[in-house]
């Protein structure tokens, strides 16, 4: 079964710096998507970025990107020039890729970002 | 309002009631979902539909009805309430195809006294 792991439970950052978030997941798939959501203090789940394990490329989405090791499982987000509207809880998902039907989103437990001014 | 809405946003109810969630969407989004946030477990699938008339159960089923008799609505009905159904309800809709997000309501925090 496929499990996703977010080691750090609340992260704090000072206005303007970078932070990274970590993600590990486990699956014995080669083809899937990794996904990061943002949920604001509104609860609205947002998409902030998205990964195609058959791409190499890193995807980046203005202020952030992410460090993709396929080797190592690992899906780690980073945030630059970091802003109070960054502050949320952030999730990392797994799903894996099929050309129909439902595929199961898997969850982590998310990491509490805190943006200090 | 176009998107993915959800009603109500918040409720209070009784252990052992009836109540429904609804779940409305605008896209004409084939796959629709239901997830529970709670602490510690960030979002658990409850039920799926892939289309009107097909639903299907996700993770943590028990105690949950769903319909779908209409592909824009997805409520979600807790039959006998109980406390452990305190939680955060998420709604959220994706297209059929391609491996792409998922769209996500504004929740509806419930509370079961």
């Amino acid at each position: 079964a496929q499990t996703v792991t977010q080691s750090q439970p609340e992260m704090s950052v000072q206005e303007a710096e970078t932070v990274t978030l970590s993600c590990t997941y486990d699956t014995s798939e080669s083809d899937y998507y990794l996904f990061w959501y943002k949920q604001p203090p509104s609860r609205q789940m947002i998409l902030v970025i998205r990964q195609e394990a058959y791409k190499q490329q890193n995807a980046t989405e203005n202020r952030f990107s992410v460090n993709f090791q396929k080797a190592a499982k690992s899906f780690s987000l980073k945030i630059s020039d970091s802003q109070l509207g960054d502050a949320a809880m952030y999730f990392c998902a797994y799903r894996r890729f099929r050309s129909g039907g439902y595929q199961k989103v898997t969850f982590g437990t998310g990491t509490k970002l805190q943006v200090i001014p | 309002d176009a998107g993915i809405t959800q009603s109500p946003r918040y409720k209070i109810t009784e252990t052992g009631r009836q109540v429904t969630l609804m779940c409305h969407q605008t896209w004409s989004h084939s796959y629709m979902f239901w997830y529970r946030q709670d602490l510690g477990h960030g979002l658990r699938l409850i039920y799926y539909s892939a289309a009107a008339d097909i639903t299907d159960k996700g993770e943590v089923p028990d105690g949950y009805v769903v319909s779908r008799s209409k592909t824009e609505n997805f409520p979600l009905t807790l039959e006998s309430a109980t406390r452990s159904q305190t939680s955060v309800y998420f709604c959220a809709s994706r297209l059929h195809r391609g491996g792409y997000e998922q769209y996500f309501g504004p929740g509806t925090r419930l509370t079961v006294t």
